[in-house]
């Protein structure tokens, strides 16, 4: 199976920052990798698809970019509802799909 | 508006059965192929198991291989998914999303609590 590492686990950042998470491959994935954002007690939100696409609805201060084995996911100006946790997850092989263990994003 | 409503959820012994399903609307849910993926408290996203839109292709995690059963009524617009020899390992929050290789929606979730 692939693996999924992002980094960091966990950090912490104000309002108004521009933040940068990372996820790698275990191998090429070409560009077929989600983000997903989970609030608290939700669900996974779908934000960003094919690496760089932009789920409809999704503000534009995210960003995805990357292919291959390396990814990153950006928003640009975090504002209070973005603090969370962030998943990435690949579908280039599966069964079975696989995600990264999570960046939980939090106000410094 | 596309609406995915899991239940079924509950507290059971290691080694008991319990049968979630997920009901589907919003959408043509026999057009789409569906996933079960659950998260253990406090953890990660781990992906459970798939099944496609015409119940042709199915896949399980290693974790579960040989204990639960995915399956689906595309009559009646839901999945199911039939978990046997419960495990405590097996406790989670239990989410069926679609599949469009990435996921989309999500339901909410049911929580499942494996211990005696």
């Amino acid at each position: 199976a692939i693996r999924m590492t992002q980094s960091p686990s966990s950090f912490s950042a104000s309002t108004g920052d521009r933040v940068t998470i990372t996820c790698r491959a275990s191998q090429g994935i070409s560009s077929y990798l989600a983000w997903y954002q989970q609030k608290p007690g939700k669900a996974p939100k779908l934000l960003i698809y094919a690496a760089s696409t932009l789920q409809s609805g999704v503000p534009s201060r995210f960003s995805g970019s990357g292919s291959g084995t390396d990814f990153t996911l950006t928003i640009s100006c975090l504002q209070s509802e973005d603090f969370a946790t962030y998943y990435c997850q690949q579908y280039y092989s599966y069964p079975p799909y696989t995600f990264g263990q999570g960046t939980k994003l939090e106000i410094k | 508006e596309v609406q995915l409503v899991e239940s079924g959820g509950g507290l059971v012994q290691p080694g008991g059965s319990l049968r979630l399903s997920c009901a589907a609307s919003g959408f043509t849910f026999s057009s789409y192929s569906m996933n079960w993926v659950r998260q253990a408290p406090g953890k990660g996203l781990e992906w459970v198991s798939y099944i496609s839109s015409s119940s042709s292709t199915i896949y399980y995690a290693d974790s579960v291989k040989g204990r639960f059963t995915i399956s689906r009524d595309n009559a009646k617009n839901s999945l199911y998914l039939q978990m046997n020899s419960l495990r405590d390992e097996d406790t989670a929050v239990y989410y069926c999303a679609r599949d469009f290789d990435w996921l989309l929606p999500w339901g909410q979730g049911t929580l499942v609590t494996v211990s005696s």
